[in-house]
């Protein structure tokens, strides 16, 4: 298994909280991202990083930011949770983008705002 | 659109037998198609990876296929257990990108005794 850990793993949090969510790695990958997994969705990109301070968008990043200061940690930022948001959350690591590289995911991070 | 579409949603099966699930995908341009187990409560793990050029390949009792011409692939699994009993879900690459992964939204294989 590859080294990722997530926390927390389980959260409940009230609408308008902020609430961050952890990734750390071990495998010194340079690509780490995060998901979220809705019913009814595949896995959806809210954002990632190629490099520590180096994040970008992805498909569903608003209300989310991210920051990664050092190159084992991403973490991820509800500023004021809804209870759109609440999901399951998986953080994932790779060593590159290119063809054939595998994509390592976390355990998940559930999330449940009320 | 870039999609990826998989059946059957949900497949119940008795433990031993075989069975098959599909991918359908509208990614272009194609770069890599992974099939990956997710048991409930997990996360996603690698089962395989194929690129453009490979038509078919095996992890143990699981085996997957691609066809470039027709976008589509299967993963079969043989020989059921009861540990199979998981979401399967098929991941479509783009050529370039990190933001460049589709989901398909997965099959439910429930193995019974």
């Amino acid at each position: 298994d590859a080294g990722i850990t997530q926390s927390p793993r389980h959260k409940v949090t009230e609408t308008g909280t902020p609430v961050t969510l952890r990734c750390h790695q071990t495998e010194n990958h340079r690509y780490m991202y995060w998901y979220r997994q809705d019913p009814g969705h595949g896995l959806r990109l809210i954002h990632y990083s190629y490099g520590v301070k180096d994040t970008d968008k992805g498909e569903v990043s608003d209300g989310y930011s991210v920051s990664r200061s050092k190159t084992e940690d991403f973490l991820l930022t509800l500023e004021s949770a809804t209870s759109s948001q609440t999901s399951v959350y998986f953080c994932a690591i790779s060593e590159s983008v290119s063809g054939g590289n595998t994509i390592y995911f976390g355990e998940g991070s559930w999330l449940t705002v009320v | 659109k870039n999609q990826v579409e998989q059946s059957p949603q949900s497949l119940i099966i008795l433990e031993g037998k075989n069975c098959t699930l599909q991918c359908n995908y509208t990614v272009s341009p194609f770069s890599n198609l992974r099939w990956y187990k997710q048991d409930t409560g997990r996360g996603p793990v690698s089962l395989t990876i194929m690129t453009f050029s490979e038509n078919t390949k095996s992890n143990g009792r699981y085996t997957a296929t691609l066809d470039a011409d027709t976008k589509q692939s299967s993963l079969h699994i043989t020989a059921s257990q009861l540990s199979d009993s998981a979401s399967y879900i098929c991941v479509v690459s783009l050529q370039t990108g990190a933001n460049n992964l589709f989901f398909g939204t997965g099959t439910r294989l429930t193995v019974i005794p």
